[in-house]
């Protein structure tokens, strides 16, 4: 089935800081790619997505772009906020004709004022 | 509104008792999932079903049980024979597509004591 792939390990960073946080998929086709993110003791919540090859998803200044040259979907912002700290995953439908979704193992991410 | 609800939010179950975890959804989705997750583990998915009185095993079925009798309810029970239930559990649903997310509930804490 498909899969993805997120960077190890929590990130820590300052208020207004740039925030990469990796993420590659193998799949078969060309499934809509999903970045969720969890606040402490929540369940998760659909941050943006992109449903086709070039496509960019955004939302609350994060940006994604599908791209298939390098099986990739990383996700960005310019200038982070305390607020942001949560743990953020990465996420495509599990098999083609199935959103049974696959998700990566996520990424703390830790925002110090 | 349109959502999912998990209940209770918290649960404490003595060793060798099965609980069941209620997950109801309004948003006419006709699949519907559970996850468990761990810490550094991600998500795991426990089962899933994409129509009434049909559901499948997912990557952890073992010692956990389903029901789908109706569309807007997947119960999950915890039977004794998970040997390590401690976990926060997440229940999702989705309408049946590969480009379309899944919506998820706020947990349920499952606390083995």
């Amino acid at each position: 089935g498909n899969s993805v792939t997120q960077m190890e390990g929590p990130v820590t960073l300052s208020e207004e800081a740039f925030l990469t946080i990796n993420c590659t998929y193998t799949a078969t086709g060309y499934p809509s790619l999903f970045w969720y993110v969890q606040y402490p003791g929540e369940g998760l919540q659909l941050l943006l997505k992109a449903t086709k090859a070039d496509d960019k998803g955004s939302n609350k200044g994060f940006e994604a772009t599908y791209r298939k040259e390098t099986t990739s979907f990383h996700l960005e912002k310019g200038s982070v906020q305390v607020s942001d700290s949560a743990v953020y995953f990465c996420a495509l439908p599990h098999l083609y004709g199935n959103n049974r979704l696959a998700f990566g193992k996520g990424n703390q991410v830790v925002v110090i004022p | 509104d349109g959502g999912i609800t998990q209940s209770p939010k918290y649960l404490f179950r003595k060793e060798g008792q099965n609980v069941t975890l209620s997950c109801e959804q309004n948003l006419n989705h006709d699949a519907m999932y559970w996850y468990r997750q761990d810490p550094g583990q991600g998500l795991r998915l426990i089962y899933y079903s994409q129509i009434v009185n049909d559901f499948q095993k997912g990557d952890i079925a073992e010692g956990y049980s389903v029901s789908r009798e109706k569309k807007e309810s997947f119960p999950l029970t915890v039977t004794s024979a998970q040997k390590n239930p401690t976990a926060f559990y997440l229940c999702a649903s989705s309408i049946v597509s590969n480009r379309d997310e899944a919506f998820f509930g706020q947990g349920t804490r499952l606390t083995v004591v």
